[in-house]
């Protein structure tokens, strides 16, 4: 079955640093995947988005990288801050089957920040 | 614009008993999903409704079901609850364009709780 699943659930940087968080999928159907940042008590917020047609995506700090070919997407945050600290979740939405326009989400990782 | 709203934010529950969750989308949105968040399970996908049609459906037993109605609000309820539907429920619309590609935006989430 497709599934989407992270490499490291914890990660914890310095103020400054950039930080990389991993994500591996298994569906190569999947035509559409999003980085989302899930802070305490809160539901999750869209952080960055990347179509399977692209291999990078950039926004204000944030880069998508998408390796198809191994099935892996990265989010890239550059000089993180604390208040960059939640868990964040890749998810992909199935391109076709029982998955068709159904977001399937990672475990997500734990982005600890110290200032 | 306003965001997702999800009524009730916390709710406390007996086993066997029935529980009616409420989740407005953002005006405009026509598809309305559902998730289960656990710490075990993550982030479960329930449903998706669009003009008041389920359109897709997770892995979840009959007790779990769902409706939207035609101002694109919509309802999910469970039956006959077990100590394992403690989790927090998530609501998400999007604008529902074809083929269901499109950013979803998350409300806060009911925070359920079985006793």
């Amino acid at each position: 079955g497709e599934s989407v699943g992270l490499h490291l659930p914890t990660l914890s940087v310095q103020e400054g640093d950039n930080s990389i968080i991993n994500c591996a999928y298994s569906n190569s159907a999947s035509d559409y995947f999003i980085w989302y940042k899930q802070e305490s008590g809160k539901g999750p917020q869209f952080i960055i988005d990347i179509r399977s047609n692209m291999d990078k995506r950039q926004g204000q700090r944030v880069t998508v990288l998408l390796n198809k070919t191994v099935k892996h997407l990265s989010l890239q945050i550059a000089a993180t801050q604390p208040g960059d600290s939640a868990v964040y979740f890749c998810a992909e939405i199935g391109a076709g089957g029982t998955s068709y326009g159904k977001l399937t989400f990672g475990q997500g990782t734990i982005l600890t920040v110290h200032p | 614009k306003a965001g997702v709203t999800q009524t009730p934010r916390y709710l406390i529950k007996t086993r066997g008993q029935q529980v009616t969750l409420s989740c407005s989308p953002i005006s405009g949105h026509r598809s309305v999903s559902w998730y289960q968040q656990t710490p075990g399970q993550g982030l479960q996908f329930l449903f998706e409704y669009f003009s008041e049609t389920q359109r897709n459906k997770g892995n979840f037993p009959g007790r779990f079901s769902g409706r939207q109605f035609s101002n694109s609000r919509s309802e999910m309820n469970v039956s006959t609850l077990e100590l394992g539907d403690s989790a927090l429920y998530l609501c998400a619309s999007s604008v529902g364009l074809a083929g269901g590609l499109t950013e979803q935006f998350f409300g806060p989430g009911t925070r359920l709780t079985v006793l």
